[in-house]
């Protein structure tokens, strides 16, 4: 069974620029979550999804938003780039959302 | 409100020295808890998970933890370290916050393991 993927791996952005993150959850896996890793706050939770509607989201700004298509796949979206956006940005999918969360290798955001 | 709170920042231990990595949680409902690995420039990988069932819990490559309600712990072990377990641990709470329909999961601040030689 394939793993989480994301895309892209990398990214380079500058400050008020807009960026769109991919991913794609294990076959069959219907939650998908997504979370920002820095060294500063750690890994913190951004929003879940399951079957298209976000049922929880974290303490992130406006700025921050995502969705979920028929398929699964999710994206996230992040508006007004700042400095401070920079991060890992990893996505996780599970069954539901109490079992285990596979995690996918992340998209590393740089912002300059 | 649920919280999670690794105790220690940093633990160092020698080679086949015993592993202990501390963790606390705060909840509102009956939590699923869990413990994660990141390796340096890898992604998270899942040791153990605790769902009601037992409360001590085996995991891969030798760790374990103990779920005390109690004390509202859920401790990760190893009887004796390996270097290649060198890494950063994440203790996982996923609960229902109050009003809400979904699920959140909080990561702790994550615990680094050095294992010297």
């Amino acid at each position: 069974k394939a793993g989480v993927t994301q895309t892209p791996r990398y990214l380079i952005k500058t400050r008020g620029q807009q960026v769109t993150l991919s991913c794609s959850p294990i076959s069959g896996h219907r939650s998908v979550s997504w979370y920002q890793q820095t060294p500063g706050q750690g890994l913190q939770f951004l929003f879940e999804y399951f079957s298209e509607t976000q049922r929880n989201k974290g303490n992130f700004p406006g700025r921050f938003s995502g969705r979920q298509f028929s398929n699964s796949r999710s994206e996230m979206n992040v508006s007004t780039l700042e400095l401070g956006d920079s991060a890992l940005y990893l996505c996780a999918s599970s069954l539901k959302v109490t079992d285990t969360q596979y995690f996918g290798p992340g998209t590393r955001l740089t912002v300059l | 409100a649920q919280s999670v709170t690794q105790l220690d920042s940093h633990v160092s231990v020698s080679e086949g020295t015993p592993v202990l990595l501390r963790c606390n949680y705060s909840s509102s409902y009956s939590p699923s808890l869990f413990w994660y690995v990141q390796h340096p420039n890898k992604g998270l990988q899942l040791l153990l998970k605790y769902t009601s069932a037992a409360t001590l819990v085996k995991g891969i490559n030798g760790f374990e933890a103990e779920f005390k309600k109690s004390e509202t712990s859920f401790h990760l072990t190893k009887p004796s370290a390996h270097m290649s377990d060198a890494a950063e641990y994440f203790c996982v709470v996923s609960d229902r916050p109050e009003g809400t329909g979904g699920f959140k999961t909080i990561f702790g601040a994550g615990t680094r393991l050095f294992v010297k030689a």
